[in-house]
């Protein structure tokens, strides 16, 4: 089956630093990948969808500045937290849906990345 | 837009008990429906899926049958395991190249 990795799986920084979080399509070429955020004991609120070579498209609310998404190949996106703050504490999880027909609708999830801002 | 409901949690059950949560959507067309797992401290794992009317998903044990005439896709086993326990999401995807639309999750604890 198709695999998404994150890297890395917990970062904890101080605040005002910026961290960048890795997504990867494995075995499979992702022409989207979408980036979600998860609160504790909630479900996953999509932040903004990437499409590589262009610019991503955020959901209303998501700061752009804030959260930079970059889709530079098929297999790799990222999200950079920029001058994290505490409240950007969270549950980080990005999906890549695979550029062939096959599972066109489907969307493969990585493992997450717990961003613990101090 | 697209929306799906399912069941509030947290549900408790005793090991081998019948287990359903139920989830409902709205949606335009003819969606794909989902059901994805989350094990403490991971990321969302595919359970299993449907993506036409009367279209039955199964993995593991768990089933969830695409009922167009009442817009369900109900989660079932009939017999949990403690290593059961997790949050679960139904989804939905519409056609094109649109995110999955969750529910809000149904957190699933299973004693012994």
């Amino acid at each position: 089956g198709a695999v998404v990795s994150q890297h890395p799986s917990r970062v904890i920084c101080k605040s005002g630093t910026s961290v960048k979080i890795e997504c990867r399509s494995l075995d499979f070429q992702a022409t989207t990948m979408f980036w979600y955020r998860q609160f504790p004991k909630k479900s996953l609120m999509l932040m903004a969808t990437s499409n590589e070579g262009s610019k991503a498209t955020y959901e209303q609310g998501v700061e752009k500045d804030k959260f930079l998404i970059n889709h530079a190949s098929l297999t790799l996106s990222t999200l950079t937290v920029t001058s994290a703050h505490p409240e950007d504490s969270s549950f980080y999880i990005c999906s890549a849906r695979e550029v062939s027909s096959g599972h066109l609708d489907e969307q493969f999830f990585g493992p997450g990345t717990r961003l613990t801002v101090l | 837009g697209d929306s799906v409901t399912q069941m509030e949690g947290p549900v408790t059950l005793s090991e081998e008990a019948f287990l359903t949560i139920n989830c409902t959507y709205t949606a335009t067309g003819y969606p794909s429906l989902f059901w994805y797992v989350q094990y403490p401290g991971e990321g969302l794992q595919l359970l299993l899926k449907a993506t036409k009317a009367d279209d039955k998903g199964s993995n593991k044990g768990f089933e969830a049958t695409y009922r167009k005439e009442t817009t369900s896709f109900h989660l079932e086993k009939g017999s949990v395991q403690v290593s059961d326990s997790a949050v679960y999401f139904c989804a939905l995807s519409g056609k094109g190249n649109t995110p999955l639309v969750f529910g809000k999750g149904t957190r699933l604890s299973v004693i012994a």
